[in-house]
């Protein structure tokens, strides 16, 4: 069985830019959840995606958005990209919460 | 307050050891909780989960919960150098309906 997938694996960016990251979720899961860990910092939710709606987001500001697909894919974007967006964007899946969230390998995102 | 809360360390402990790892939790009503291990440069991965309170055993690891005192641990028995990493706590907030982890505590084995 397929974990879940993330690309890029890396990204660089300049100041003011737009990132687009991208996540398949284990087959037969169909929520999504996006964590940003910026270095020497824990994991800060930022956005959980159910059956193609948004159900709930972190604190973070309106330019990080994203979607999903109909396949239960993920698109997070980051616009007008700051130097401090600079961290690692990981995307977990699950069938149900209680269960826990399986991590994909994530995006390093660098802004320049 | 942090809504969960982990000592950074670094925890040191020799092989063979028990290193024993805690986190303490704000929202009186959560309901389930876990340990991620985290390997430097890598993502994290879950180990153990745990609902109920006592204990709960998964070869050399075993989770505490004791909901009264808002605490989870995390123990592993014989300790081994693979283990070095750091370890999330993370607990599904019922309030918020978000899986929120603490910063992690390093765990260093040496041998």
């Amino acid at each position: 069985e397929a974990g879940v997938t993330q690309s890029p694996t890396h990204l660089i960016k300049t100041r003011g830019q737009q990132a687009t990251l991208r996540c398949s979720p284990i087959s037969g899961h169909t929520s999504v959840y996006w964590y940003q860990q910026a270095l020497g910092l824990g994991l800060q939710f930022l956005l959980w995606y159910d059956e193609g709606e948004e159900r709930n987001r972190g604190n973070f500001p309106p330019r990080f958005s994203g979607r999903q697909f109909p396949n239960y894919s993920s698109e997070l974007n980051v616009n007008a990209l700051e130097l401090e967006d600079s961290a690692l964007y990981l995307c977990a899946s699950s069938l149900a919460r209680i269960d826990g969230y399986t991590f994909g390998s994530g995006t390093r995102l660098t802004v320049v | 307050q942090k809504e969960v809360e982990q000592n950074s360390g670094p925890l040191s402990v020799p092989e063979g050891a028990i290193a024993s790892l805690n986190c303490t939790y704000s929202d009186r009503v959560s309901q389930s909780f876990f340990w991620y291990r985290q390997y430097s440069g890598k993502s994290p991965e879950l180990i153990m989960s745990i609902y109920s309170n006592g204990d709960k055993e998964d070869g050399r690891f075993t989770a505490q919960l004791n909901k009264a005192s808002q605490y989870v641990s995390l123990l592993i028995r014989d300790s081994q150098p693979s283990d070095s990493a750091t370890y999330l706590c993370a607990v599904l907030l019922y309030n918020t309906d978000k899986l929120i982890f603490g910063t992690g505590t390093r765990l260093q084995v040496f041998p």
